[in-house]
């Protein structure tokens, strides 16, 4: 099965600033999907940002980007001018390409410091 | 266009006893997931199901779990003499037929055993 590793239990970065948050994932195929999912006190899953293995070019949805290294397996999100609304849990997940389910890793907890 | 709905939000149940949880999928979808988050961990996949069918279900616990998805009405998750460890959050996820990379996740029923 896969593997997908977070490594920081938690995070912490003062209002304004960038944060990087690490995902480390294992796999021998070459189609897959990365996604980072926030998690709010809610509990409510929120959809933050999708890659695509096949795409080079990193993903980028308004504050929140990724830097993809196919190679070294690896997934981390920056999150820039960052806001008190970010606070959450954050899990970074995989799924296969021709997979049903996604792994998630056991996530980082970010506190924004005001 | 409404989200995923999952009811009920919070169950509590005493040893021994049967919970339910139901779920019905976005406007569209007829696929769903089912993912259990234990505390402090990521979510972990239990099974998938198209309507009327269990795709694949290889996370799910051998005993006291079933799950279906009727051809009307929503997914239903059930736990049979639940347990302690049985307490978690269950997530629903669902999607378009052919798009499970893109899957829309509930608020999740947060079971309590006691």
């Amino acid at each position: 099965a896969q593997t997908v590793t977070q490594s920081q239990p938690e995070m912490s970065v003062q209002e304004a600033e960038t944060v990087t948050l690490s995902c480390t994932y294992d796999t021998s195929e070459s189609d897959y999907y990365l996604f980072w999912y926030k998690q709010p006190p809610s509990r409510q899953m929120i959809l933050v940002i999708r890659q695509e293995a096949y795409k080079q070019q990193n993903a980028t949805e308004n504050r929140f980007s990724v830097n993809f290294q196919k190679a070294a397996k690896s997934f981390s999100l920056k999150i820039s001018d960052s806001q008190l609304g970010d606070a959450a849990m954050y899990f970074c997940a995989y799924r296969s390409g021709g997979g049903n389910q996604f792994y998630f890793g056991t996530g980082t907890s970010l506190t924004v410091i005001p | 266009n409404a989200g995923v709905m999952q009811n009920p939000r919070h169950l509590v149940r005493r040893r021994g006893q049967e919970a339910r949880l139901r779920c019905s999928p976005m406007k569209g979808h007829s696929h769903v997931y089912w993912y259990r988050q234990l505390p402090e961990e990521g979510l972990k996949f239990m099974v998938y199901l198209q309507k009327e069918n269990i795709i694949d279900e290889s996370g799910m616990p051998k005993e006291r779990f079933s799950a279906e998805f009727p051809k009307e009405g929503p997914s239903i998750l059930r736990i049979q003499q639940v347990v302690r460890g049985d307490s978690a959050a269950y997530f629903c996820a669902s999607s378009r037929p052919g798009q499970g990379y893109e899957q829309y996740f509930g608020p999740g029923t947060r079971l309590t055993v006691t």
